[in-house]
Formats: structure tokens, C-alpha cells, sequence
């Protein structure tokens, strides 16, 4: 069975601290796929970033980073300096190869203070 | 760019009532998704159809149906509205590919009173 764990419920920090959001995984199989969404107050969900079980290397983007350990089954996403806008709600979600479900974890609350 | 759209965006139902959800996509994605986002407990898989004709239960389908009739539209039904069924509705759609991924409506919420 696949499972995805974002064991933080909610994170509130200052702008311009720097804040990792916490993924967790759970398949048997070697081939999948993990993906991160932003949930921003509007409410509609955003994709940011999606990656396959062969592809370990850290990818960044502006001040987004994701850090991949297959040997932890991780998938941790971090913001760097972070702003206000980046206030919202973030999914970790996981797809099997031979599956057709794509799986969320419960969701991180991510609350920037100015 | 239309992408995901889902119809309506808000509707209170009376408990023993029925109606259906409207998703629409405009990119022809053979996948098609409804899950239900409930505080705490992320989204959760209600229903998916892989392809025109084909649906396929999800984690929580139990008060739920649903139709692909045509490859752009996915209706999901709730025959006899409970309260235990008020919540934010998601559809989404995405390609084939296992290495792809979906693309979502804006959601539609649900209150059953």
C-alpha cells in the first residue's frame, strides 16, 4: 500500500527565516513518483514540482529547494527567505508506476509572518 | 485556457437530497480524478476514471457515483446528500503517464445541512 506522511499539521514562522516542510513516504514498489502542490488561501491547488524514484539529484528553483533521499523515503521541500505570500497549505503526494491513484499526505499549514 | 473547471462552485443541500458535480477539462487527459479535502485529512481519493466509459472506485467511494460518458466531462453524483458529505469537492485531470502530473478545478463546496 502507498502512504504519504506530513507529520508537521502547521509551521508559522518569520519572514525571511528559511522553513522545510517534512514528506514522508511509504511503497514497495521501486518506480514512483512524488509531487509537491501549494494550497494558497484562494484555495486552488498549485503544482510545483514533481520527481521519479530514479532521480535523486536536489532540484532548486528560486527559493524553493527539494531534497529526494531514497534511503529515508523523503522528499522534503524548503523555502528559503521565506514571504508572506508563501502563507498556504502544502501537499507532498506520491504515484505508483502501475497505479493510477496519486496519493496526498494530509497537508502542512504554512503560516509567514511579517 | 480554461484547464479544470468544475460546476458549481458552492451549493448547500438539504440532508436526503441528491445532485451532480460537473467536471469539465479542456486538455484531453485520459485521467480523470474526484477527492474530497476535509481539514486534517488532505485529499482523498472518491473516485477516478482512467478513460471514456471507465470509472474505478477510490479510497472513500462509499455515497458516491459517478460517469464518463465523454472523454472531457466526469460527473460525480451524491444520490442521497448526508451531512457527513460536507466538504470541499476536487476534480482533476491529468495525462496517462504515471510521470505526469494532475491539473485541478478550483473545487466546489459542498455544505449538506
Amino acid at each position: 500500500a502507498q502512504k504519504v506522511t506530513q507529520a508537521q499539521t502547521e509551521i508559522s514562522v518569520v519572514e525571511k527565516e528559511d522553513v522545510t516542510l517534512d514528506c514522508v513516504y511509504e511503497t514497495r514498489d521501486t518506480t514512483y513518483y512524488l509531487f509537491w502542490y501549494k494550497q494558497p488561501p484562494s484555495g486552488e491547488l498549485v503544482f510545483l514540482i514533481r520527481r521519479n524514484s530514479f532521480d535523486e539529484q536536489n532540484e532548486i528553483s528560486g527559493r524553493y529547494s527539494w531534497n529526494f533521499q531514497k534511503s529515508t523515503s523523503s522528499f522534503n521541500f524548503t523555502i528559503t527567505a521565506s514571504q508572506v505570500v508563501d502563507s498556504a497549505v502544502y501537499f507532498c503526494a506520491l504515484r505508483m508506476e502501475y497505479g493510477n491513484k496519486l496519493v496526498f499526505g494530509a497537508g502542512t499549514i504554512l503560516r509567514v509572518k511579517s | 485556457n480554461a484547464g479544470v473547471t468544475q460546476t458549481p462552485k458552492f451549493r448547500v443541500l438539504k440532508t436526503g437530497q441528491s445532485m451532480t458535480l460537473l467536471c469539465a477539462q479542456d486538455m484531453n487527459h485520459e485521467y480523470m480524478y474526484w477527492y474530497r479535502q476535509d481539514p486534517g485529512m488532505g485529499l482523498r481519493l472518491i473516485h477516478y476514471s482512467v478513460g471514456e466509459g471507465t470509472t474505478a472506485k477510490g479510497e472513500v467511494p462509499d455515497g458516491y457515483n459517478v460517469s464518463r460518458l465523454k472523454k472531457q466531462n466526469f460527473l460525480l453524483g451524491l444520490e442521497s446528500a448526508a451531512p457527513s458529505q460536507t466538504s470541499v469537492y476536487f476534480c482533476a485531470s491529468s495525462y496517462s503517464g504515471q510521470n505526469t502530473e494532475a491539473f485541478f478545478g478550483q473545487g466546489t463546496r459542498l455544505t449538506v445541512v
